[in-house]
């Protein structure tokens, strides 16, 4: 089901930046990428979306490649509040909504 | 900053009872979703709302289970009868009507557990 490929987990020092990759080599030309995240038992939370450009917000910026097969999440500034699992996920609009399919994602540990 | 709520944030029930799980989603959304989450694997899509109606739905969402948006502002889902197997976290979704791309905001869950 899940469309994406990330590595399990993956660690972080505090201020650094985190760097978590994904492949999505069968991505389609109208689907876009996007990044959740999900700390310890809370709900998922939205952090960012791309189609083909680089997007930045104001929590993190996305990097997609050219031929749109991968992308990484750039958290700036780690810090311990960002230790979760890091879902990214590919999807297209479909009439009445988004079937949103996680996959088990990175599990991001943010060190002292 | 508005957010999605959802009650109770557990329920306790016996095999074969009837729940209701309550969600009131962002008011200016127009799509909703319902997850859930067996502890220790990983957020499953169970069905998604639009316009009074059913849009998707997978294989878990079979007949026991049912949604409703009663009266425009609360967005529920009901397990008839319900399985040990049901024991999970539910999260309920809502979002905006963005064209072709959708942020999701997830509500902080019910914990759902079947004696």
């Amino acid at each position: 089901d899940a469309k994406t490929t990330q590595p399990p987990s993956m660690d972080c020092a505090e201020g650094r930046a985190a760097n978590l990759p994904c492949n999505h080599s069968t991505i389609s030309g109208n689907e876009y990428v996007y990044w959740y995240r999900q700390i310890h038992s809370q709900g998922p939370q939205y952090i960012i979306h791309g189609l083909k450009n680089n997007e930045t917000n104001e929590m993190a910026s996305l990097i997609i490649t050219e031929d749109r097969k991968s992308s990484t999440l750039i958290l700036p500034h780690a810090t311990l509040r960002d230790t979760a699992v890091y879902y990214c996920i590919v999807s297209q609009a479909l009439t009445g909504g988004f079937k949103t399919i996680f996959g088990a994602g990175t599990r991001l540990f943010v060190k002292a | 900053e508005p957010e999605v709520t959802q009650t109770p944030s557990h329920q306790v029930t016996q095999m074969g009872q009837e729940v209701i799980l309550r969600c009131v989603p962002i008011s200016n959304h127009l799509y909703f979703y319902w997850y859930r989450q067996i502890l220790g694997q990983k957020v499953e899509f169970l069905v998604s709302f639009y316009n009074n109606e059913i849009s998707e739905k997978s294989e878990i969402f079979d007949d026991q289970f049912s949604v409703e948006r009663p009266d425009g502002s609360n967005f529920t889902l009901k397990i008839r009868s319900t399985k040990l197997e049901d024991s999970a976290m539910y999260f309920c979704a809502s979002s905006g009507d963005r064209g072709n791309y959708n942020e999701q905001f997830f509500g902080p869950g019910t914990r759902l557990t079947v004696l």
